[in-house]
Protein backbone atom coordinates (compact mmCIF):
# COMPACT_ATOMS: atom_id res chain seq x y z
CA UNK A 1 0.00 0.00 0.00
CA UNK A 2 1.47 3.39 -0.68
CA UNK A 3 -0.73 5.10 2.19
CA UNK A 4 0.94 5.68 5.52
CA UNK A 5 0.31 3.51 8.40
CA UNK A 6 0.26 3.21 11.77
CA UNK A 7 0.61 0.13 14.00
CA UNK A 8 -0.30 -0.80 16.81
CA UNK A 9 -3.90 0.01 15.66
CA UNK A 10 -5.55 -0.50 18.78
CA UNK A 11 -3.43 -0.56 21.89
CA UNK A 12 -4.77 -0.96 25.37
CA UNK A 13 -2.44 -0.66 28.59
CA UNK A 14 -2.52 -0.30 32.31
CA UNK A 15 -1.76 3.17 33.89
CA UNK A 16 1.41 4.05 34.52
CA UNK A 17 2.89 1.58 31.36
CA UNK A 18 4.69 3.02 28.74
CA UNK A 19 3.55 2.69 24.73
CA UNK A 20 4.98 3.40 21.81
CA UNK A 21 3.01 3.90 18.74
CA UNK A 22 4.30 3.66 15.17
CA UNK A 23 4.12 5.44 11.99
CA UNK A 24 5.81 4.55 8.61
CA UNK A 25 4.87 8.13 6.40
CA UNK A 26 4.43 7.56 2.54
CA UNK A 27 8.08 7.28 0.66
CA UNK A 28 9.44 10.63 -0.05
CA UNK A 29 7.46 12.63 2.02
CA UNK A 30 9.63 14.78 4.18
CA UNK A 31 7.33 16.10 6.99
CA UNK A 32 5.47 14.18 8.69
CA UNK A 33 3.17 14.94 12.02
CA UNK A 34 1.77 13.53 14.91
CA UNK A 35 -2.04 14.63 16.61
CA UNK A 36 -3.87 13.34 18.99
CA UNK A 37 -8.15 13.26 19.22
CA UNK A 38 -9.80 13.01 22.03
CA UNK A 39 -13.16 11.77 21.75
CA UNK A 40 -15.87 14.06 20.63
CA UNK A 41 -12.65 16.87 20.23
CA UNK A 42 -10.70 17.79 17.01
CA UNK A 43 -7.16 16.91 16.31
CA UNK A 44 -4.61 18.40 18.43
CA UNK A 45 -0.99 19.16 17.48
CA UNK A 46 1.46 17.12 18.98
CA UNK A 47 5.01 16.87 16.69
CA UNK A 48 6.11 18.20 13.92
CA UNK A 49 9.22 16.49 11.84
CA UNK A 50 10.73 18.38 8.65
CA UNK A 51 13.53 16.92 6.76
CA UNK A 52 16.31 16.72 9.33
CA UNK A 53 15.27 20.13 11.09
CA UNK A 54 14.95 19.74 14.80
CA UNK A 55 11.75 18.82 15.11
CA UNK A 56 8.65 21.06 17.05
CA UNK A 57 7.39 19.80 19.95
CA UNK A 58 5.26 22.56 20.98
CA UNK A 59 2.23 20.48 21.27
CA UNK A 60 3.83 17.56 23.28
CA UNK A 61 1.36 18.02 26.38
CA UNK A 62 3.95 16.92 28.78
CA UNK A 63 6.96 15.64 29.47
CA UNK A 64 6.22 11.91 29.05
CA UNK A 65 5.49 12.70 25.63
CA UNK A 66 8.60 12.32 22.83
CA UNK A 67 8.63 11.30 19.68
CA UNK A 68 11.86 10.55 17.35
CA UNK A 69 11.83 10.12 13.51
CA UNK A 70 14.74 8.08 12.43
CA UNK A 71 16.30 8.18 8.69
CA UNK A 72 13.69 10.45 8.11
CA UNK A 73 11.40 8.10 7.66
CA UNK A 74 9.70 6.02 10.23
CA UNK A 75 8.29 7.78 13.27
CA UNK A 76 7.83 6.61 16.64
CA UNK A 77 5.80 8.51 19.58
CA UNK A 78 6.51 7.31 23.27
CA UNK A 79 4.24 7.81 25.89
CA UNK A 80 5.85 7.35 29.57
CA UNK A 81 3.81 6.51 32.59
CA UNK A 82 0.48 6.53 31.18
CA UNK A 83 -2.44 7.87 32.23
CA UNK A 84 -6.04 7.20 31.53
CA UNK A 85 -6.04 11.06 30.27
CA UNK A 86 -4.14 9.75 27.64
CA UNK A 87 -6.55 7.87 26.20
CA UNK A 88 -7.40 9.10 22.72
CA UNK A 89 -6.39 8.10 19.30
CA UNK A 90 -2.87 9.26 17.95
CA UNK A 91 -2.64 10.29 14.17
CA UNK A 92 0.01 10.59 12.23
CA UNK A 93 -0.08 12.58 8.35
CA UNK A 94 2.74 12.90 6.19
CA UNK A 95 2.64 15.39 3.78
CA UNK A 96 4.16 16.50 0.22
CA UNK A 97 4.52 19.93 -1.68
CA UNK A 98 2.75 21.03 -4.94
CA UNK A 99 4.24 24.13 -5.49
CA UNK A 100 4.04 26.18 -2.21
CA UNK A 101 0.66 24.29 -1.19
CA UNK A 102 1.24 21.16 1.25
CA UNK A 103 -1.12 18.41 1.39
CA UNK A 104 -1.49 15.74 4.40
CA UNK A 105 -1.94 12.63 4.39
CA UNK A 106 -3.54 10.64 7.45
CA UNK A 107 -2.63 7.16 8.89
CA UNK A 108 -5.74 5.32 10.01
CA UNK A 109 -4.42 6.12 13.54
CA UNK A 110 -3.35 4.43 17.12
CA UNK A 111 -6.37 4.07 19.69
CA UNK A 112 -5.17 3.91 22.75
CA UNK A 113 -7.04 3.03 25.85
CA UNK A 114 -5.25 3.34 29.49
CA UNK A 115 -6.91 1.42 31.99
CA UNK B 1 -5.17 33.26 18.42
CA UNK B 2 -6.05 31.00 15.75
CA UNK B 3 -9.34 29.10 16.20
CA UNK B 4 -11.61 27.16 14.18
CA UNK B 5 -15.24 26.81 14.95
CA UNK B 6 -17.87 23.98 14.09
CA UNK B 7 -20.84 24.84 15.66
CA UNK B 8 -22.71 22.05 14.61
CA UNK B 9 -21.38 18.81 16.54
CA UNK B 10 -24.09 16.04 14.36
CA UNK B 11 -26.41 16.18 11.83
CA UNK B 12 -28.96 14.08 10.31
CA UNK B 13 -30.50 14.37 7.02
CA UNK B 14 -32.45 11.22 5.11
CA UNK B 15 -30.84 10.54 1.63
CA UNK B 16 -30.77 12.95 -1.13
CA UNK B 17 -31.50 16.13 1.20
CA UNK B 18 -28.64 18.75 0.79
CA UNK B 19 -26.83 18.94 3.71
CA UNK B 20 -24.45 22.43 4.93
CA UNK B 21 -21.29 21.88 7.21
CA UNK B 22 -20.56 25.33 8.79
CA UNK B 23 -16.84 26.76 9.87
CA UNK B 24 -16.02 29.81 11.13
CA UNK B 25 -12.37 30.53 11.86
CA UNK B 26 -10.26 33.26 13.36
CA UNK B 27 -6.89 34.26 12.52
CA UNK B 28 -4.87 37.48 12.25
CA UNK B 29 -3.10 36.75 9.41
CA UNK B 30 -3.73 37.76 5.91
CA UNK B 31 -2.50 34.78 4.20
CA UNK B 32 -3.83 31.48 5.25
CA UNK B 33 -5.16 28.13 4.46
CA UNK B 34 -8.47 26.36 4.90
CA UNK B 35 -9.23 22.88 4.59
CA UNK B 36 -11.89 20.33 4.64
CA UNK B 37 -10.94 16.64 5.78
CA UNK B 38 -13.97 13.54 5.65
CA UNK B 39 -13.23 10.82 8.29
CA UNK B 40 -15.13 7.97 7.54
CA UNK B 41 -15.86 5.10 10.34
CA UNK B 42 -12.07 4.03 9.14
CA UNK B 43 -10.64 6.59 10.77
CA UNK B 44 -8.45 7.38 8.77
CA UNK B 45 -8.84 11.87 7.37
CA UNK B 46 -9.34 12.13 3.41
CA UNK B 47 -8.45 15.48 2.43
CA UNK B 48 -11.33 17.31 0.48
CA UNK B 49 -10.39 20.61 -0.36
CA UNK B 50 -7.51 23.64 0.57
CA UNK B 51 -8.44 27.04 -0.28
CA UNK B 52 -6.09 29.57 0.58
CA UNK B 53 -7.23 32.91 1.60
CA UNK B 54 -7.03 35.31 -1.66
CA UNK B 55 -9.32 33.19 -3.62
CA UNK B 56 -12.81 33.62 -2.74
CA UNK B 57 -14.00 31.55 -5.45
CA UNK B 58 -16.80 28.82 -4.50
CA UNK B 59 -15.69 25.82 -5.30
CA UNK B 60 -17.90 22.91 -6.94
CA UNK B 61 -16.58 19.12 -6.98
CA UNK B 62 -19.15 16.56 -7.67
CA UNK B 63 -21.74 16.80 -4.79
CA UNK B 64 -19.49 19.07 -3.04
CA UNK B 65 -19.45 22.66 -3.10
CA UNK B 66 -17.93 25.13 -0.73
CA UNK B 67 -18.02 28.59 0.17
CA UNK B 68 -15.63 31.19 1.37
CA UNK B 69 -16.30 34.20 2.37
CA UNK B 70 -13.74 36.18 4.13
CA UNK B 71 -16.61 39.03 5.05
CA UNK B 72 -18.22 36.67 7.91
CA UNK B 73 -15.09 34.68 7.98
CA UNK B 74 -16.59 31.24 7.10
CA UNK B 75 -15.92 28.44 4.89
CA UNK B 76 -18.73 26.05 4.72
CA UNK B 77 -19.01 23.14 2.77
CA UNK B 78 -22.17 21.70 0.94
CA UNK B 79 -23.20 18.39 0.10
CA UNK B 80 -26.04 17.90 -2.18
CA UNK B 81 -27.74 14.82 -2.63
CA UNK B 82 -26.64 13.13 -0.12
CA UNK B 83 -25.73 9.43 0.09
CA UNK B 84 -25.40 7.15 3.00
CA UNK B 85 -21.33 6.82 1.19
CA UNK B 86 -21.35 10.36 2.87
CA UNK B 87 -22.01 9.29 6.57
CA UNK B 88 -18.63 10.49 8.35
CA UNK B 89 -17.57 13.15 10.65
CA UNK B 90 -15.79 16.31 8.53
CA UNK B 91 -13.46 18.57 9.80
CA UNK B 92 -12.41 22.43 9.04
CA UNK B 93 -9.08 22.83 9.61
CA UNK B 94 -6.80 26.44 9.10
CA UNK B 95 -3.08 27.28 8.80
CA UNK B 96 -1.23 29.75 8.05
CA UNK B 97 0.38 30.58 4.99
CA UNK B 98 4.12 29.31 3.61
CA UNK B 99 6.65 28.89 6.22
CA UNK B 100 4.69 27.67 9.44
CA UNK B 101 2.97 24.54 9.48
CA UNK B 102 0.84 24.36 12.46
CA UNK B 103 -3.14 23.23 11.45
CA UNK B 104 -5.54 24.12 13.67
CA UNK B 105 -8.84 22.02 13.57
CA UNK B 106 -12.28 22.36 14.74
CA UNK B 107 -14.06 19.83 16.77
CA UNK B 108 -15.98 18.27 13.67
CA UNK B 109 -19.72 17.32 12.51
CA UNK B 110 -20.85 14.06 12.76
CA UNK B 111 -23.34 13.88 9.55
CA UNK B 112 -25.61 10.71 9.47
CA UNK B 113 -27.41 10.27 6.22
CA UNK B 114 -29.96 8.22 6.45
CA UNK B 115 -31.83 5.33 3.58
Amino acid sequence: GAGVSQSPSNKVTEKGKDVELRCDPISGHTALYWYRQSLGQGLEFLIYFQGNSAPDKSGLPSDRFSAERTGGSVSTLTIQRTQQEDSAVYLCASTTWAGSQETQYFGPGTRLLVL
Amino acid sequence: AQKVTQAQTEISVVEKEDVTLDCVYETRDTTYYLFWYKQPPSGELVFLIRRNSFDEQNEISGRYSWNFQKSTSSFNFTITASQVVDSAVYFCALSEAIGTYKYIFGTGTRLKVLA
